[in-house]
């Protein structure tokens, strides 16, 4: 089935350095890629939506700035941090949807990328 | 989309059938019920969905009332592996967007 592959799987940085954080679709073309993000113990916060060739939409309280998206291929979106604290460690995870397949398929996630920020 | 509610959590023994509950009465026509787990550190693993029928596939039921303003979702033999949270979802047509509850804390012991 569809795959979404997400790189790294954890990241330590520090503190003022931006991170990088790739989500690719395996065998499909995703003109859509969703970012979340999750704290410990707690749900998945939708961040934004990454749309290939446009900018993304980003939620409400979700700094623009600070989450750079690039959606500049139909198989890859990075979501960069940019001058990363501690208070940006978290879980953060992509999903897409295979366009192919009928739209009340499910999306697939990616296995997350956890980032440390010291 | 329309708003979902579960149980904080819920334990069962192994090897018992575990019954998740959702409330979701505020779904629309053309909103669709989604289940997905997610064990410690990994993402979301799609489990099954259903828009008004009752669905089985080879990891779960969902069995969902004709007023379609709740769903249970069945795991018909529960093991130690399925202890993760579980998430019911409703998602509608015009919209690819999945907008996570707090889910159910499912924990399976011996």
């Amino acid at each position: 089935g569809a795959v979404v592959s997400q790189h790294p799987s954890r990241v330590i940085c520090k503190s003022g350095t931006s991170v990088k954080i790739e989500c690719r679709s395996l065998d499909f073309q995703a003109t859509t890629m969703f970012w979340y993000r999750q704290f410990p113990k707690q749900s998945l916060m939708l961040m934004a939506t990454s749309n290939e060739g446009s900018k993304a939409t980003y939620e409400q309280g979700v700094e623009k700035d600070k989450f750079l998206i690039n959606h500049a291929s139909l198989t890859l979106s990075t979501l960069t941090v940019t001058s990363a604290h501690p208070e940006d460690s978290s879980f953060y995870i992509c999903s897409a949807r295979d366009p192919r397949v009928p739209h009340n398929s499910p999306l697939h996630f990616g296995n997350g990328t956890r980032l440390t920020v010291t | 989309d329309a708003k979902t509610t579960q149980p904080t959590s819920m334990d069962c023994a192994e090897g018992r059938a575990a019954n998740l509950p959702c409330n979701h009465s505020t779904i629309s026509g053309n909103e669709y019920v989604y289940w997905y787990r997610q064990i410690h550190s990994q993402g979301p693993q799609y489990i099954i969905h259903g828009l008004k029928n009752n669905e089985t596939n080879e990891m779960a039921s969902l069995i969902i009332t004709e007023d379609r303003k709740s769903s249970t979702l069945i795991l018909p033999h529960a093991t130690l592996r399925d202890t993760a949270v579980y998430y019911c979802i409703v998602r509608g047509g015009n919209t690819d967007k999945l907008i996570f509850g707090t889910g159910t804390r499912l924990q399976v012991f011996p």
